[in-house]
């Protein structure tokens, strides 16, 4: 099976960079995905690395090293709206993604 | 629009009744999914269906059924044998089975279940 490990909690102060860690345990798979989450919201799809490296979308970039079972979210510029809980989610290739428990940032001022 | 359209967005049920929650999607999305999400939980994965007329058991499954009659639909029916059935329950289509692309997932807005 697959497991994800993601911290429970992260707190960072508005305008600065933080990152978001996600350890995994799998026999195979094809890529991890990231997913944001506001309270009470829909999950929505941040990024993906298929491959080991980073994968930059405008503030946000995503890293991947299969060698280490290591991938992390970074966030960058932090603005209040960026306060929500953050997803890692392993895609196995045959069945639908595995996700972790999910990261709660909280941006204050 | 395309989208998916989760009804009812807050429902309340007494123990021992069966409820049907409603997943309709206008993507042209071949894969539905249910996930169900408790506090600190994460989303765990109740039901999937790649294809019309087959679905498959998630790793919660007990106590929920589905149906995939139509693309479009997968109404997931939460029955009297799930023990603990309050929670956010979350339905995600995605273009094809996941491992043929990025894996995105697009997610409805959830219904909230609360049983009495």
């Amino acid at each position: 099976g697959q497991s994800l490990e993601q911290p429970s909690e992260v707190t960072a102060v508005e305008g600065a960079i933080v990152q978001i860690n996600c350890t995994y345990q799998t026999s195979g798979f094809y890529g991890l995905s990231w997913y944001q989450q506001h309270d009470g919201g829909a999950p929505t799809f941040l990024s993906y690395n298929g491959l080991d490296g980073l994968e930059e979308t405008g503030r946000f970039s995503s890293f991947l090293s299969r060698s280490d079972s290591y991938g992390y979210l970074l966030l960058q510029e932090l603005q209040m709206k960026d306060s929500a809980s953050y997803f890692c989610a392993l895609d196995p290739g045959n069945t639908p993604l595995v996700f972790g428990k999910g990261t709660r940032l909280s941006v204050i001022a | 629009d395309g989208g998916i359209t989760q009804s009812p967005k807050y429902l309340f049920r007494k123990e021992g009744q069966n409820v049907t929650l409603s997943c309709e999607q206008n993507l042209n999305h071949d894969a539905m999914y249910w996930y169900r999400q408790d506090p600190g939980q994460g989303l765990r994965l109740i039901y999937y269906s790649q294809i019309v007329n087959d679905f498959q058991k998630g790793d919660i499954a007990e106590g929920y059924s589905v149906s995939r009659e139509k693309k479009e639909s997968f109404p997931l029916t939460v029955t009297s044998a799930q023990k603990n059935p309050t929670a956010f329950y979350l339905c995600a289509s995605s273009i094809t089975p996941t491992g043929y692309d990025t894996g995105e997932l697009f997610f409805g807005e959830g219904s909230r279940l609360t049983v009495l």
